[in-house]
């Protein structure tokens, strides 16, 4: 079945440093979603993007599909953006059942 | 618009002991999922549906656990006879269809002792 790949497992960063973290993953992805979960369990939507390039605030997103891979890009980050960073895939077809990588763990101190 | 709510919150259990989690989704969306996330790993789909029919039930352990959605509304996730290995975060998800952004409830956390 699909498998998800997230690196760093875990990254710490000063308040204003940038942060890169990776997905990815084993087959052809017609739906990718990264998402926010806070401490405690509540995961947030934060970007769809399945292909090219998308931002949102301070948060850029690249998809390259051939590569099978995708990147979600921290500009000057906060306190406040800490908590884990989920990848999530679905490949379409008649089930558009998404599959989750195991997270990144970001932590920003001041 | 109210959010993807569930209950209860927490849950602790002996081994051998039912239990049963519902779920309001938005209103609106045809799809509702449930997720079981153990800690430090990422949530794993265990059931699907489209209105009240299930969609992908592939990763549900049959022999324990059980969901509805009778109304395609409301749903509930039930686990017969807890076992430890059921310790885990269990997510409840919604969206307009399965192709759209999913929305998330805030989870019950469940310990068996």
């Amino acid at each position: 079945g699909q498998q998800v790949q997230q690196s760093p497992s875990s990254l710490v960063l000063q308040e204003g440093e940038n942060a890169e973290l990776q997905c990815n993953f084993s087959s052809t992805a017609t739906q990718l979603q990264w998402f926010y979960q806070s401490p405690g369990g509540s995961l947030v939507s934060l970007l769809s993007n399945p292909s090219g390039t998308k931002h949102t605030g301070r948060l850029t997103s690249t998809t390259v599909t051939k590569e099978r891979r995708s990147s979600l890009h921290i500009s000057s980050s906060q306190t406040t953006d800490s908590g884990t960073y989920l990848c999530a895939i679905s490949s379409g077809g008649s089930n558009y059942k998404l599959t989750f990588g195991k997270g990144t763990l970001l932590t920003v101190t001041p | 618009e109210a959010g993807v709510t569930q209950s209860p919150r927490y849950a602790v259990l002996q081994e051998g002991q039912a239990v049963s989690f519902w779920c309001d989704p938005i209103s609106g969306h045809d799809t509702l999922y449930w997720y079981q996330q153990p800690r430090d790993q990422g949530p794993q789909l265990l059931v699907y549906f489209r209105d009240e029919a299930v969609i992908d039930n592939s990763q549900l352990p049959s022999d324990r656990f059980s969901a509805v959605r009778p109304k395609g509304t409301n749903s509930t996730l039930k686990i017969q006879s807890a076992k430890q290995g059921d310790t885990a975060t269990y997510l409840c998800a919604s969206s307009f269809t399965d192709q759209d952004t999913q929305y998330f409830g805030p989870g019950t956390r469940l310990l068996v002792l």
